[in-house]
């Protein structure tokens, strides 16, 4: 079982739509949560970090974390076709040092 | 966000040559520096994590001999591929953190490295 899963899609989206990504790990203990934007070629760039449970919201982007169902969730509002990207959750353990990423989900946002 | 940089963007070198990447923390102290690799179409790899003063701690796999890394001064880190060979080409992305495991990790752009 891998520590931090992501579907890996494509998530199709139409222009202006709500695009909602998943993500579930499974080290309990984790204490921080962080999704990246990877563009095709290009290195990751950090869009949200979270580390308590609940909504946070930053511009069109809001992240979701349930602890105890052991998921964290980005949403994308208003959908443009500059999202379409590659979208990595990370995950830190309670005793690790480093991060732990999923596969990725790509995202296609369709004018 | 804090900005990450990276030397060279891109790199051919011939095999058997060695390559040093930079990477620097531009607007922060970073204690922690993280060097991956990627693969076309795959996922992130972790080659090895470093303290600023202190030996780097390489992942299961990944030779430290062929890989040196350096991590002289809280806004530097490199990495150097010894002995390159076309098997080593791939894109390598360094990253930093300010602090501890809750603080966030920034990435450079990464350098490009194609062996001949």
């Amino acid at each position: 079982q891998k520590e931090v899963e992501q579907n890996s899609g494509p998530l199709s989206v139409p222009e202006g739509a709500i695009a909602s990504l998943n993500c579930t790990y499974s080290d309990r203990g984790s204490q921080s949560f962080f999704w990246y934007r990877q563009y095709s070629g290009k290195s990751p760039e950090l869009i949200m970090s979270i580390y308590s449970n609940g909504d946070k919201e930053d511009g069109r982007f809001t992240a979701q974390l349930n602890k105890a169902s052991q998921y964290v969730s980005l949403l994308i509002r208003d959908s443009q076709p500059s999202d379409s990207a590659t979208y990595l959750c990370a995950v830190n353990a309670f005793a690790g040092n480093k991060l732990t990423f999923g596969g990725g989900t790509r995202v296609l946002v369709k004018p | 966000g804090a900005v990450v940089s990276q030397h060279p963007s891109w790199v051919i070198c011939k095999s058997g040559t060695s390559v040093k990447i930079e990477c620097r923390s531009l607007d922060f102290q970073a204690t922690t520096m993280f060097w991956y690799r990627q693969f076309p179409k795959q996922s992130l790899m972790l080659m090895a994590t470093s303290n600023e003063g202190s030996k780097a701690t390489y992942e299961q796999g990944v030779e430290k001999d062929k890989f040196l890394i350096n991590h002289a001064s809280l806004t530097l880190s490199t990495l150097t591929v010894t002995s390159a060979h076309p098997e080593d080409s791939s894109f390598y992305i360094c990253s930093a953190r300010e602090g501890g495991p809750s603080y966030e990790q920034y990435f450079g752009p990464g350098t490009r490295l194609t062996v001949t």
